[in-house]
């Protein structure tokens, strides 16, 4: 079947800009989770969506960054006013729950963001 | 918080040799999960270790899940050019999300 994909592949974008980026998960995976990953760094993570339940939002590093899951399904975040130390490379994984068993990640291609 | 250390940071190998890397946490974790990302590409799975003591392979892929549940092992037997990329460990404890180590980069050489 289909796996986690992401739009766009590539964005960029001018300083102070707004920028949407697209996640579809695997079909029937009630969690998703938003990660961004610096230029030769590990996995960061923004946020996380699980069913209906609040979003944990925990990770998302300031007010500009913000996201959506809309039927539980597809996902955007948003960063509005870019900076560029918001140039990165933004992954998206979903996974079939949360419990044990459930839980592993699969993750989408990402999109690479650079702000010019 | 929770973190984790990825040992080595990089390592520079000989095709056809053995690897070995490790994960290790501060804190316990029930779960753990090997990823190898590829230049320009997302995470992929490699293995999901459930239980303390867990051996698991795939292919030549060997993960184990330690013992005191704060470390976790990948081994990698007789190397391939296509091993190269960062391979990831990721653990979570009960009731917490998935933290991601720093990654090992592994080249081959021929």
């Amino acid at each position: 079947g289909a796996g986690v994909s992401q739009s766009p592949s590539n964005k960029v974008t001018e300083k102070g800009k707004d920028v949407e980026l697209r996640c579809d998960p695997i079909s029937g995976h009630t969690a998703l989770y938003w990660y961004r990953q610096s230029l030769g760094q590990g996995l960061e993570f923004l946020i996380y969506f699980q069913g209906n339940s609040a979003p944990d939002k925990s990770g998302l590093p300031s007010d500009r960054f913000s996201a959506e899951r809309t039927g539980g399904s597809v996902s955007t975040l948003t960063i509005q006013r870019t900076q560029q130390e918001d140039s990165a490379v933004y992954l998206c994984a979903s996974s079939l729950g949360s419990r044990a068993g459930q839980e592993t990640q699969y993750f989408g291609p990402g999109t690479r963001l650079l702000v010019l | 918080g929770q973190q984790l250390n990825q040992s080595p940071q990089s390592m520079f190998i000989q095709e056809g040799e053995d690897v070995s890397m490790n994960c290790t946490s501060s804190s316990i974790f029930n779960t753990w999960l090997w990823y190898k990302q590829d230049p320009g590409e997302g995470p992929v799975l490699l293995i999901a270790l459930y239980k303390a003591g867990e051996l698991t392979s795939n292919g030549r892929l060997t993960a184990q899940f330690g013992i005191t549940r704060k470390d976790s092992f990948l081994n990698i037997s007789a190397s391939i050019p296509s091993d190269v990329g960062i391979y990831f460990c990721a653990g979570r404890g009960y009731g917490q999300n998935f933290v991601f180590g720093p990654g090992t980069r592994l080249s081959v050489l021929p």
